[in-house]
């Protein structure tokens, strides 16, 4: 099945430190997405790309949709504590297109720790 | 209110017992799915729902099953519970237009 291999696993950076991170595929997806896990939440989407290439921010946020489809970067610019957390890539997938549905695959996660 | 809720958010259960995980949301999305966290693992899906009349095994739905009464709800059951069903358990549902999931706060399993 799709796999996404997302690194590094651990980050532990000082606070106003540059991050990024990155998740690729041997599988092409159509989309690729960035959450953000808190402490016993639910992940939070964080930016969404549509398009091979395309580059998009999200405030101190920045991620970009490999050229090939089959990879995707996170940069966290000056980063704070309230960055702290766990953040995941998702690929989307068709499952049906009859239907436009789509199913995504997860990599297993940046846990990122910040000192103050 | 949180457009999607998940009951209960923690359990403690035994080998053996049925569970039911119950999912609501307030989007008005037709699509929903149920997914398995387990510690320092990404999310891995279970189930997913189209419809009202649609549903669909996931990637690890042995030992699962699920229920969509109506729209805005989505239950997933563990017929026999076993240990190695102890995870973190979310729901999600996702808009028609671009697809984009968004996730319930989640509900810890634990299965003695």
């Amino acid at each position: 099945g799709q796999q996404l291999n997302q690194s590094p696993q651990s980050m532990f950076i000082q606070e106003g430190e540059d991050v990024s991170m990155n998740c690729t595929s041997s599988s092409i997806f159509n989309t690729w997405l960035w959450y953000k896990q808190d402490p016993g939440e639910g992940p939070v989407l964080l930016i969404a790309l549509y398009k091979a290439g395309e580059l998009t921010s999200n405030g101190r946020l920045t991620a970009q949709f490999g050229i090939t489809r089959k990879d995707s970067f996170l940069n966290i610019s000056a980063s704070i504590p309230s960055d702290v957390g766990i953040y995941f890539c998702a690929g989307q997938l068709h499952v049906k297109r009859s239907q436009g549905a789509q199913k995504l695959v997860f990599g297993q996660g940046t846990r990122l720790t910040i000192n103050p | 209110d949180a457009d999607v809720t998940q009951t209960p958010r923690n359990r403690i259960t035994k080998t053996g017992k049925r569970i039911m995980l119950e999912c609501s949301q307030t989007k008005g999305h037709d699509r929903m799915y149920w997914y398995r966290q387990d510690p320092g693992l990404g999310l891995q899906l279970i189930y997913y729902s189209f419809d009202v009349k649609d549903i669909n095994k996931g990637e690890i739905s042995d030992g699962y099953s699920v229920s969509r009464q109506a729209q805005a709800k989505f239950s997933l059951s563990l017929e026999s519970a076993i240990p190695n069903q102890t995870a973190l358990y979310f729901c999600a549902t996702s808009d028609p237009l671009l697809d984009t999931q968004y996730f319930g706060p989640g509900t810890r399993l634990t299965v003695l």
